[in-house]
């Protein structure tokens, strides 16, 4: 079964780091792009970046570039989303899909929550 | 680029057809027939519907259905169910990708 499964929810403070991660299975991990997905609470969905795990080439949205970072370790089939410091206004739902074609993302990861409070 | 746009909300009776647009620019929409949608119901991860304008993944019902004129994109979903009751996103590919803000569709 083609699947995405992402790591556990986060409670994390403002200014903490944090990395999730998004493991691929039953297909060929390095032959698609991976992207993230944020979906803040009651809101719509955002696209952040993505990122070939074949040669880690990678792109962001403007709207995250230099906010978070995206990277992939295809030796165990996974790719991640962090950040080096969170804030208040990070608190979503974030989510792993594949792309299976330009705009089309067909496999879609479980979702991982992230909150931040103090 | 700026978010495509879509209706807030769209309502249908169970069997009747509704359509969800997406108004984007000539140079997204209007540019490629790269539009795909996608349907989430609360609280469960999206699921694509329609990509590359009107091609279906395999599993997703005939009733479902994507057009293109100009810079508009739309979804028609036919027959109505009370199980098509989600949120509904397009989303382009012109370089980078970008998506609607969401449609609510209720099934009265």
């Amino acid at each position: 079964e083609v699947q995405l499964v992402q790591s556990g929810a986060e409670v994390k403070k403002p200014g903490e780091s944090l990395k999730i991660s998004c493991k691929g299975s039953g297909y060929s991990f390095t032959s698609y792009w991976i992207g993230w997905v944020r979906q803040m609470p009651g809101k719509g969905l955002e696209w952040m970046g993505i990122i070939y795990p074949g040669d880690s080439d990678t792109r962001y949205s403007p709207s995250f570039q230099g906010q978070v970072t995206i990277s992939a370790d295809k030796s165990i089939s996974t790719a991640y989303l962090q950040w080096s410091s969170l804030k208040a206004s990070d608190t979503a739902m974030y989510y792993c899909a594949r792309r299976e074609a330009p705009g089309a993302f067909d496999i879609w990861g479980q979702g991982t929550m992230v909150t931040v409070s103090s | 680029q700026s978010a495509l746009t879509q209706p807030a909300s769209v309502s249908g009776s169970p069997g009747q057809s509704i359509t969800i647009s997406c108004t984007g620019t000539s140079s997204d929409v209007g540019s490629y027939n790269l539009v795909s949608w996608y349907q989430q119901h609360p609280g469960k991860a999206p699921k694509l519907m329609i990509y590359e304008g009107s091609k279906r993944p395999s599993g997703v019902s005939n009733r479902f259905s994507g057009s293109k004129s100009g810079n508009t994109a739309s979804l028609t979903i036919s027959g109505l169910q009370a199980e098509d009751e989600a949120d509904y996103y397009c989303c382009s590919y012109a370089g980078s990708v970008v998506f609607g803000g969401g449609t609510k569709l209720t099934v009265l």
